[in-house]
């Protein structure tokens, strides 16, 4: 099983508004990413965590804050969002280490109004 | 100058044609690379990891030359169902870091 799923599928959210977007998967992967992709782009690395300590942030504003609680789920909390925040978030997960095949959740598609 | 360079297309190719995308990398020190497959609005998804030898899956075939770090992937009998964009991906050694290219836009009309 080579599924990782995210929820919601769509956010709608004002600028002073705090949301949460998860992502979970099941393959025993111990790395896992968020993504921001905005349209006829390619995903843009925002995180990466690794045995669930984060060892990649992409100097991603603080509006954006990660969690990952265990193994299997990752958080991405939003607060205080801008317009352009407005993108695909895509949550992938894989085998850390290096050179592993990264395998992505259907993302979140996010309007900040 | 990109890490991973790709032509952006788009390429409108017929139904049964051969079509071939190619991408090259700044990193000598990368050490995997991939072509991942993007619907519209949807993920991407890998579609083939590259190795040295080169690598054959049905229609689809992915070479890689490291000495003058250059990918290709060539499709063959193109379908309808292969349109979509093709990402080139690149990951640097001893990093989960995966570098993408801008993707090429293949469109396969009947």
């Amino acid at each position: 099983d080579t599924e990782v799923t995210q929820t919601p599928k769509h956010l709608v959210m004002g600028m002073t508004n705090k949301k949460s977007l998860k992502c979970e998967q099941h393959m025993g992967h111990r790395a896992m990413y968020w993504y921001k992709q905005k349209a006829k782009k390619p995903p843009e690395l925002m995180f990466v965590y690794s045995y669930e300590k984060l060892s990649i942030n992409e100097s991603v504003p603080s509006r954006f804050s990660p969690e990952c609680p265990n193994s299997s789920l990752l958080n991405l909390h939003l607060h205080a969002l801008q317009p352009e925040d407005s993108a695909l978030y895509l949550c992938a997960s894989s085998h850390p280490g290096g050179g592993e095949t990264q395998y992505f959740g259907p993302g979140t598609r996010l309007l900040v109004l | 100058r990109k890490e991973v360079e790709q032509d952006p297309g788009p390429f409108n190719v017929p139904e049964g044609a051969t079509v071939a995308f190619n991408c090259t990398y700044s990193n000598s020190a990368s050490q995997s690379f991939f072509w991942y497959r993007q619907d519209c609005r949807k993920e991407p998804k890998l579609l083939m990891s590259v190795y040295s030898s080169g690598n054959e899956d049905g229609r689809f075939t992915a070479q890689l030359n490291r000495a003058s770090q250059y990918i290709s992937l060539l499709i063959r009998d193109s379908k309808l169902s292969d349109s979509a964009t093709y990402l080139c991906v690149v990951n640097s050694r001893n990093t989960d870091k995966l570098i993408f290219g801008t993707g090429t836009r293949l469109q396969v009309f009947p």
